[in-house]
């Protein structure tokens, strides 16, 4: 079945430094990507999504670039700043099958990402 | 009140007790689900109603029974639970369409932290 693999960390880095969290996906068709972040005591918020190959996402700094390639969907940040202290999943959706409406989400098993003053 | 909401935020029942969770979205989506978030496990799709029908259930256990009267409510009805249940259950919603569509954002409420004493 469809998953999504991801670097489970925790990442520790201190303000300013380079982030990159790898992502790589399986999948039959053609999925969309998604990253997700997660504050603490809050639900998931959407931080960029792709829906096609070569598609980079992009919001608040960070990117991602959807890959078919290499199956991947890497983000990265040039500049991480204490605030982005979180918890990050990546997903995939792909549609419903069956019934060929909707989608349903596959998600990685997050990475939390710590920031250091 | 806007976007996902989720009530209670925190909940303790014992192994007999029936309790319900609450989701609500304001968004005018067509599409709900129930997520699992356990620690140091992926997120578990639970249910997924689409236009108030029920289109997926994973292999959920019968003591956990979700209910959509409606497009903008989801409950979650919990009896006889036990302690592996304790986790922190998520909501969200999303906006389906037909046509093969993949690239929905899916929309989170903040959860209810739920314990299984």
């Amino acid at each position: 079945g469809d998953s999504v693999t991801q670097m489970e960390g925790p990442v520790t880095l201190s303000e300013e430094a380079f982030l990159t969290i790898n992502c790589t996906y399986t999948a039959t068709g053609y999925p969309s990507l998604f990253w997700y972040v997660q504050y603490p005591g809050e639900g998931l918020q959407l931080l960029l999504k792709a829906t096609k190959a070569d598609d980079k996402g992009s919001n608040k700094g960070f990117e991602a670039t959807y890959r078919k390639e290499t199956t991947s969907f890497h983000l990265e940040k040039g500049s991480v700043q204490v605030s982005d202290s979180a918890v990050y999943f990546c997903a995939l959706s792909r549609i419903r099958s069956g019934d060929n409406y909707g989608q349903n989400f596959v998600f990685g098993p997050g990475t939390r990402l710590s920031v250091l003053p | 009140e806007t976007g996902v909401t989720q009530t209670p935020r925190h909940l303790v029942m014992g192994m007999t007790n029936k309790k319900s969770l609450k989701c609500e979205q304001h968004l005018g989506h067509n599409a709900m689900y129930w997520y699992k978030q356990s620690a140091k496990k992926p997120l578990e799709l639970m249910f997924v109603y689409s236009l108030e029908e029920r289109v997926e259930n994973n292999s959920v256990p019968s003591r956990f029974s979700p209910e959509c009267p409606n497009s903008s409510h989801l409950f979650l009805h919990l009896h006889t639970l036990q302690p592996e249940d304790s986790a922190l259950y998520l909501c969200a919603s999303s906006q389906e369409s037909s046509g093969g569509a993949a690239g929905d954002t899916q929309y989170f409420g903040p959860g209810t932290r739920l314990t299984v004493l």
